[in-house]
């Protein structure tokens, strides 16, 4: 069964410190994900991505976050400034023709 | 907008009763609708979806779920339920675009009772 693979699983920062959310979408996948669900609450969009742009982010989503995919296989979430706020698990996803949606098992950041 | 409700938070249910765990969808256009599932310390999990044809889905571990457009509800259904079924199931959806969001509820976490 093909997967998402998130690295690392759990992240400690400083608060302020820039900090990179590694994915390897599966490979045949054409549209990815990044999702964060802060600890006890629901599971919300950050940004879309498609054809090597953003095809939508949401409100959270703000200057201090970035993605790219640098080398056509990672696909990968930057916080340049982390906040205490900024703790969540983060989930990257990849779709297919299938609308399968596949998600990641997670990394958990924490901010300190 | 579209939005995705799960209105109960908890479900305790005791091992082998059936259980339903309620999800209700608003979506203005054609929608796609998933339960994803998310094991404790872990991430989330596809259960089980529908895009279109049989209002009926069904997971491998016993789920189903049925779509109903006048009732705007994706309800999942197990008629007996296992201690290995502990966790939290998340009602999704999304308006059906290939490179469309998932819109998430807020999750029921379901309890077995021994």
């Amino acid at each position: 069964e093909p997967e998402v693979t998130q690295t690392p699983s759990h992240q400690v920062t400083q608060m302020g410190q820039e900090v990179i959310l590694r994915c390897v979408p599966i490979s045949n996948h054409l549209y990815f994900y990044w999702y964060r669900q802060i600890l006890g609450q629901k599971v919300e969009f950050l940004v879309s991505f498609y054809n090597n742009e953003i095809s939508e982010k949401s409100e959270i989503f703000d200057d201090q976050f970035s993605v790219e995919r640098p080398d056509g296989s990672n696909f990968t979430l930057k916080i340049r400034s982390t906040k205490l706020e900024d703790s969540a698990m983060y989930f990257c996803a990849s779709g297919g023709d299938d609308y399968g949606y596949t998600f990641g098992s997670g990394t958990r950041l924490t901010v300190v | 907008a579209q939005s995705v409700t799960q209105l109960d938070s908890q479900v305790p249910v005791f091992e082998e009763a059936p259980v339903e765990l309620r999800c209700n969808y608003s979506s203005s256009v054609s929608v796609y609708l998933f339960w994803y599932v998310q094991y404790p310390n872990q991430g989330l999990q596809l259960l089980l979806k529908y895009l279109s044809g049989s209002t009926l889905v069904k997971s491998i571990n016993g789920f189903e779920a049925e779509f109903n457009k006048s009732q705007t509800s994706f309800h999942l259904r197990k008629p007996s339920v296992h201690i290995s079924d502990t966790a939290e199931y998340f009602c999704a959806a999304s308006r059906g675009n290939r490179d469309d969001k998932i819109i998430f509820g807020k999750g029921t976490r379901l309890h077995i009772l021994p």
